[in-house]
């Protein structure tokens, strides 16, 4: 069955240090990965995605993650953080031409100044 | 527009009512999809429509839930006898079969209260 497990549910970063969010995950297929962002009282936008190709792909805001095939993981990272990131952040998955998308159960990023 | 719109915004309803939960896709995207986001907690399926048909309804938390689309455009999530567990943020996604894997773009959410 697949699945997204996002291990960590509260992640607490101070401003100006590399952040990441980890995600793993479980297909029986070729994963198709995003991550998308939560801000307060807003919908959810899409932030970057693994299609094939560079196992590191850049998104917005400065994102990047890096997809590893054989840990079957896909963290989100970005190089210095900035408290406006604080946001809730899903990684999700879908399995070769699979319409459903299958989500992770998200993880709170907090930037402290 | 250029998003997926949704409307209300909030509503606020008694138990034991219904309400109706619109979705405007993107214009053009043949996938629309319902989610149900509870308070702090990640996203919930509820039921995926490819154009006007929906090949999946598992998500469906009950028979009180049902949804349609007509014209491969516009939405409805209607819930019956509404409870207060039903309470929660009801997103609308819509996507595009392009040759790239196609992305979700969500709309705000419509946030119901059951008092």
């Amino acid at each position: 069955a697949q699945s997204v497990a996002q291990p960590e549910d509260q992640v607490n970063v101070a401003e100006g240090n590399p952040l990441t969010v980890k995600c793993t995950y479980s297909v029986s297929g070729n994963p198709y990965l995003f991550w998308y962002v939560q801000y307060p009282n807003r919908g959810l936008q899409f932030l970057l995605k693994y299609i094939t190709g560079d196992n590191l792909v850049k998104g917005s805001y400065g994102f990047e993650a890096e997809f590893n095939k054989s840990q079957t993981s896909f963290h989100l990272k970005k190089p210095s953080a900035l408290v406006s990131d604080s946001a809730l952040y899903f990684c999700a998955v879908r399995e070769g031409s699979n319409y459903q998308l299958i989500w992770g159960a998200g993880t709170k990023l907090i930037i402290k100044p | 527009g250029a998003g997926v719109s949704q409307s209300p915004s909030n509503k606020v309803t008694e138990k034991g009512k219904d309400v109706e939960l619109r979705c405007d896709p993107i214009s053009g995207h043949t996938a629309l999809y319902w989610y149900r986001q509870r308070l702090g907690q990640g996203l919930e399926f509820l039921i995926y429509f490819q154009g006007n048909s929906a090949p999946d309804k598992s998500g469906l938390p009950s028979d009180r839930f049902s949804a349609e689309r007509t014209g491969e455009s516009v939405s409805t999530l209607t819930i019956q006898r509404t409870q207060q567990e039903d309470s929660a943020v009801y997103l609308c996604a819509s996507s595009s079969r392009t040759r790239e894997i196609y992305e979700q773009f969500f709309g705000p959410g419509t946030r119901l209260t059951v008092l």
